[in-house]
């Protein structure tokens, strides 16, 4: 059964670092391409990065420069380093297989003072 | 960079009606569309790929057509548990990827 974890949200300050980090089982996470997507609260959902089984990465222009998404294939996890974070970043954050349909449960990030 | 729009933003309909949903690419995306519902509290669940192919396990009422700018998800008869919110998705091998903004299918 294919299954996505994803931990490390909580409440940051404006400004603060948080990383997230998406436990795979069931499937290589090296063979499939991988994104994130985020929803604010009662919003839409919003695409925010991905990261190809050859390791090429792509981001939103609204994260750019300021999330970094990778892959530790020895551990089948994906990972989402954010920085400098906002308030406008508040929101659920999924980890995608889109290509698949797999999706996580999401974890919930706060940008809070 | 592309944008999709979607409408309406909100229906209100019946169990048993037929409804559509469409979304509009600002320049043709060929079929790389994906649609998804979504309920409340849960993550999004695919509907359709590549604009017209029935996901796996979704029932046969659902289906997607289109190719280029213009795409629709029709209901054929809407069952209680279809009411949800909807998004189309526009992914291909040249990211950024775009949704949709959200249609909400609301009993009438």
């Amino acid at each position: 059964e294919v299954q996505l974890v994803e931990t490390g949200g909580g409440l940051i300050q404006p400004g603060e670092s948080l990383r997230l980090s998406c436990a795979a089982s069931g499937f290589t996470l090296s063979s499939s391409y991988m994104s994130w997507v985020r929803q604010a609260p009662g919003k839409g959902l919003e695409w925010v990065s991905v990261i190809y089984s050859v390791g090429t990465t792509f981001y939103a222009d609204s994260v750019k420069g300021r999330f970094t998404i990778s892959r530790d294939n020895s551990k089948n996890t994906l990972s989402l380093q954010m920085t400098t974070l906002r308030v406008e970043d508040t929101a659920i954050y999924y980890c995608a297989g889109l290509g698949k349909d797999y999706w996580g449960q999401g974890t919930l990030v706060t940008v809070s003072s | 960079d592309i944008q999709m729009t979607q409408s309406p933003s909100s229906l209100s309909a019946s169990v048993g009606d037929r409804v559509t949903i469409t979304c509009r690419a600002s320049q043709g995306i060929r079929s790389d569309l994906a649609w998804y519902q979504q309920k409340p509290g849960q993550a999004p669940k695919r509907l359709i790929y590549v604009a017209s192919t029935l996901q796996s396990g979704v029932p046969s009422r659902f289906s997607g057509s289109g190719s280029g700018t213009e795409f629709t998800l029709t209901i054929s008869s809407l069952q209680p548990e279809d009411f949800a919110t909807y998004y189309c998705l526009h992914h291909s091998p040249n990211p950024p990827y775009t949704f949709g903004q959200g249609t909400k299918l609301e009993l009438k």
